[in-house]
């Protein structure tokens, strides 16, 4: 079956300290991953993808097929990146339907 | 920038009434979607349409239904309310793979 398991309910640090928020997929195929982020009080938006292989917000995330994982990292934390955070595989027999993670709320303390 | 709109941020209803929650893309995407978004619960996809008058259910269709009459609008309809449904509802649009969001209508059902 095809999933998106993201381990993490919840994951705090310190600002400047690294952050990685993991996502792990179960997909028979050639998937596109995707991280979307929510702020407080704001609508749930495209962080990146990783056909684009950019950093966003200093965050990059490697697609990872050997270990069916897409996580998603930055160096140092700020304390804007708490959010929720959602990772996301599209189904490529139906291009038009996302599965989703769970999510995983990030804190950054100051 | 795409922009998607919803018709209310915040919704309080009445258990049995017919609740109608509209949702507005100005990029001309084909596809549109439901959610609803429940803590614990991430999100979960009610129905979608790749469209006009084209409708497919989701994980979660059980008292719900669509009305995609046009390509830039798609209707949540809850017949009739149950508390069950009290829960955050996002609308999002897509040409291919990246789906875009609304700001969310929260519904409470008294």
């Amino acid at each position: 079956a095809q999933r998106v398991t993201q381990p993490e309910k919840l994951l705090s640090v310190f600002k400047g300290a690294p952050v990685e928020l993991k996502c792990n997929y179960s997909y028979s195929g050639s998937p596109e991953l995707f991280w979307y982020v929510q702020y407080s009080r704001q609508r749930l938006q495209l962080l990146l993808r990783h056909i684009s292989r950019e950093s966003i917000k200093g965050f990059t995330a490697d697609l990872n097929k050997g270990e069916t994982s897409f996580h998603l990292k930055k160096p140092f934390a700020q304390e804007e990146d708490s959010a929720m955070y959602y990772c996301a595989l599209i189904n490529a027999g139906n291009n038009r339907k996302l599965i989703w993670g769970l999510g995983t709320s990030l804190a950054v303390n100051p | 920038d795409v922009k998607v709109t919803q018709s209310s941020r915040y919704l309080v209803k009445r258990t049995g009434e017919k609740v109608f929650l509209e949702c507005v893309q100005d990029m001309d995407h084909e596809n549109m979607f439901w959610y609803r978004q429940d803590p614990g619960l991430g999100l979960r996809l009610i129905y979608f349409s790749y469209d006009v008058k084209m409708k497919e259910k989701g994980d979660i269709p059980e008292g719900y239904s669509v009305s995609r009459e046009k390509k830039e609008r798609f209707s949540l309809i809850l017949e009739s309310a149950s508390t069950n449904q009290t829960s955050m509802y996002l609308c999002a649009s897509s040409s291919g793979r990246a789906q875009y969001f609304g700001p969310g209508t929260r519904l409470t059902v008294l």
